[in-house]
């Protein structure tokens, strides 16, 4: 199984600054990650796919990259309805998903 | 614009069956360019994938090896539905339990969701 692992666990940070959110794979996954919000009380939201396409109707703050092993969410300027918990997903072998990074209020 | 309703018991008993439902509109559960996938949701557990059904002319399933032993899926072409069966839970399968669509083509992931059914496994 592949594990995906998220850095940092929370990320505490204000309106209007830039968020840099991380996720590991434990072997290469090329570029076939995705990213995911999710609010409380609310389904995943898919974000970006292919490691960096953003999905139908996602702002232009939020942009992915990275191949491989090593892959990037950056959301440039953060508004109040970005602050939530961020998820990446690989599916080269079945679907596995990180633990997820929380962005919030600082 | 695609639209998934889940339903089904939000208290299941420890050894009994898990039960839900997902109900599709705007799409179609016998499309050839989707799989249709039960996804859960656990402190404990984070987000695990659990399994899906799709129709390539004929019906397949894939199962999550951590599952496979107590999972069924199914899809009710009639009711334009696919259901969720777990067989012999524990309070360890207490989870927010989520179907979502994954098509074959872009974006190739899981791109709409239904809105989450919390079951809690308890006497």
């Amino acid at each position: 199984e592949i594990v995906l692992t998220q850095s940092p666990a929370t990320l505490s940070l204000s309106p209007g600054e830039r968020a840099t959110l991380s996720c590991r794979a434990s072997q290469s996954v090329s570029s076939q990650l995705a990213w995911y919000q999710q609010k409380p009380g609310q389904a995943p939201r898919l974000l970006i796919y292919d490691a960096s396409n953003r999905a139908t109707g996602i702002p232009a703050r939020f942009s992915g990259s990275g191949s491989g092993t090593d892959f990037t969410l950056t959301i440039s300027s953060l508004e109040p309805e970005d602050f939530a918990v961020y998820y990446c997903q690989q599916r080269t072998t079945w679907w596995t998903f990180g633990q997820g990074t929380k962005v919030e209020i600082k | 614009q695609v639209l998934l309703q889940q339903s089904g018991p939000g208290l299941v008993k420890p050894s009994q069956t898990l039960s839900l439902t997902c109900s599709i509109s705007g799409d179609s559960v016998s499309s050839n360019t989707a799989a249709w996938n039960w996804v859960r949701q656990s402190p404990s557990r984070g987000l695990e994938w659990l399994g899906r059904t799709y129709y390539r002319s004929k019906w397949y399933n894939d199962y999550a090896v951590s599952v496979k032993s107590r999972i069924t899926i199914n899809a009710d072409t009639s009711k334009n539905q696919f259901s969720l069966q777990l067989n012999s839970v524990t309070p360890d399968d207490t989870a927010v339990y989520y179907c979502a669509r994954k098509p074959i083509s872009a974006p190739n992931f899981f791109d709409y969701w239904g809105q989450g059914s919390l079951v809690t496994v308890s006497s």
